[in-house]
């Protein structure tokens, strides 16, 4: 399968833990996305690379929150300090940019719960 | 006490039947739109996407309509079959710094596929 995979599939964590999580996008996208999902709503724009520059973040990542890309390829999701509020579907895409309008790919997602 | 929860909105057809799933969208400046389904467990799926400058695209088993004046799109399936009940969404793409596309998804709507 040559699709975006995502790990873990699902997480169990308790409240006040650390956890990361890994992306591995369709091969030579250069462009790699990061959405949260919760129950019953659309996904929800968290941030983008372009390669493994981190060019945009939203709003709703907060300081607990960081995203990494280092050598362009796979990217990490870090949330330190979770919250039961940060219980989510934590979903990647991946796109191959040349210009506006590029189709994002999703993966399947990773399952937070945060007890 | 009694709890409350987001409803998504459900469409049910009957297989072989046509459907028809809505959106509106509020920023007269959109002009990029995506359709994506996704199923449970998994990740959003692209379908088709439309430009502001087309009013109607269509692809294989399903059409896509743009209502400007309205700022309203739609998605036709035809001859619906039990594969295609999912959550479906529609998304508004938007560019970001360096080029990249950040998609503002809908609540979506639930489709199910009665035999």
């Amino acid at each position: 399968d040559t699709g975006v995979s995502q790990d873990p599939r699902h997480k169990i964590t308790k409240r006040g833990q650390n956890v990361t999580f890994r992306c591995d996008p369709i091969s030579e996208h250069n462009r790699l996305y990061w959405y949260r999902q919760t129950l019953g709503q659309g996904p929800e724009f968290l941030t983008y690379f372009q390669n493994e520059a981190q060019l945009e973040k939203s709003r709703l990542l907060s300081d607990r929150f960081s995203a990494e890309r280092p050598k362009g390829s796979f990217s990490t999701l870090e949330i330190q300090r979770t919250e039961q509020g940060d219980s989510a579907m934590y979903l990647c895409a991946s796109s191959l940019g040349s210009g506006t309008g590029e189709t994002q790919y999703f993966g399947p997602g990773t399952r937070l719960l945060v007890l | 006490g009694e709890s409350v929860g987001l409803h998504l909105p459900t469409l049910s057809v009957q297989e072989g039947d046509n459907s028809i799933i809505n959106c509106a969208y509020s920023n007269s400046a959109s002009d990029y739109f995506i359709w994506y389904k996704q199923e449970s467990g998994k990740g959003p799926q692209f379908i088709i996407d439309i430009r502001s400058n087309m009013d109607k695209r269509q692809g294989q088993r399903v059409t896509v309509l743009l209502n400007k004046t309205v700022k309203h799109l739609s998605l036709q399936i035809a001859a619906t079959q039990p594969g295609d009940s999912a959550v479906y969404f529609c998304a508004e793409n938007r560019g970001l710094t360096g080029g990249g596309n950040k998609l503002t998804f809908g609540t979506g709507t639930q489709l199910k596929v009665e035999l």
